[in-house]
């Protein structure tokens, strides 16, 4: 399978903490996104991490990539009320513009004010 | 700059009819690719057009087919619909060549119920 597994399938926490969900894979990777659907709503794009990357950052959003495990992770912190929403994580195989993109069923989360 | 568009937002319709949904790209992106995500589910990727062909194609059945224009806007097509296809449509836009190749814009999406 292509698509990347989410774990865990929801997370519940109080607003101010932080929160973390995990990402399997089973092939190599050209690349990694992650993104967030609001209910019901279209996906919006947070983050692309390349195979030869680490770690990014983009505001209170950190990832990690571990090629070797076939992982990833993104961290949430100091999180929202705004912040609840289903995050997907999709694994990219392929160079160029393949525009599949393979999603799993993703990490529910629900931040508590 | 207008993100990406689709229309109509809500549809209803009864099984073994025909539907044709909608979706105008980002402003610069040329390549178009349509999801079908059930309730509780992740998206499943439909088909992807560029230069007015589908170049790419997920596990769906012909009944699905689509449509790409000069100006890069797209349609998507569902014949003889069953109860099993309602679920929210998204359509997705992204720029072949350059920075943000490989990122997608999502539209809001178009709702459709079979009854």
């Amino acid at each position: 399978s292509q698509q990347g597994e989410e774990d865990p399938q929801a997370l519940s926490i109080q607003e101010g903490e932080n929160a973390t969900m995990n990402c399997s894979y089973k092939t190599s990777i050209n690349n990694l996104q992650w993104y967030r659907q609001n209910s019901g709503r279209g996906l919006v794009h947070l983050i692309l991490i390349r195979s030869n990357e680490r770690e990014k950052h983009s505001g209170r959003l950190r990832v990690t990539l571990d090629t070797s495990k076939k992982s990833s992770s993104l961290l949430i912190t100091a999180s929202r009320a705004a912040d609840t929403a289903s995050y997907f994580c999709a694994p990219v195989h392929g160079s160029g513009n393949t525009g599949k993109l393979i999603f799993g069923q993703g990490t529910t989360l629900q931040v508590k004010p | 700059d207008a993100g990406v568009t689709q229309s109509p937002t809500h549809l209803i319709k009864t099984r073994g009819q025909q539907v044709t949904l909608r979706c105008s790209p980002k402003s610069g992106h040329d390549t178009v690719s349509w999801y079908q995500q059930a309730l509780g589910q992740g998206p499943q990727f439909i088909f992807q057009y560029y230069e007015e062909e589908e170049r790419q194609r997920g596990n769906f059945p012909d009944r699905f087919s689509g449509h790409q224009f000069p100006n890069y806007s797209s349609e998507l097509n569902v014949n003889a619909l069953l109860l099993g296809d309602s679920a929210l449509y998204l359509c997705a836009s992204s720029p072949e060549t350059g920075l943000g190749q490989n990122e997608q814009f999502f539209g809001p999406g178009t709702r459709l119920t079979v009854l």
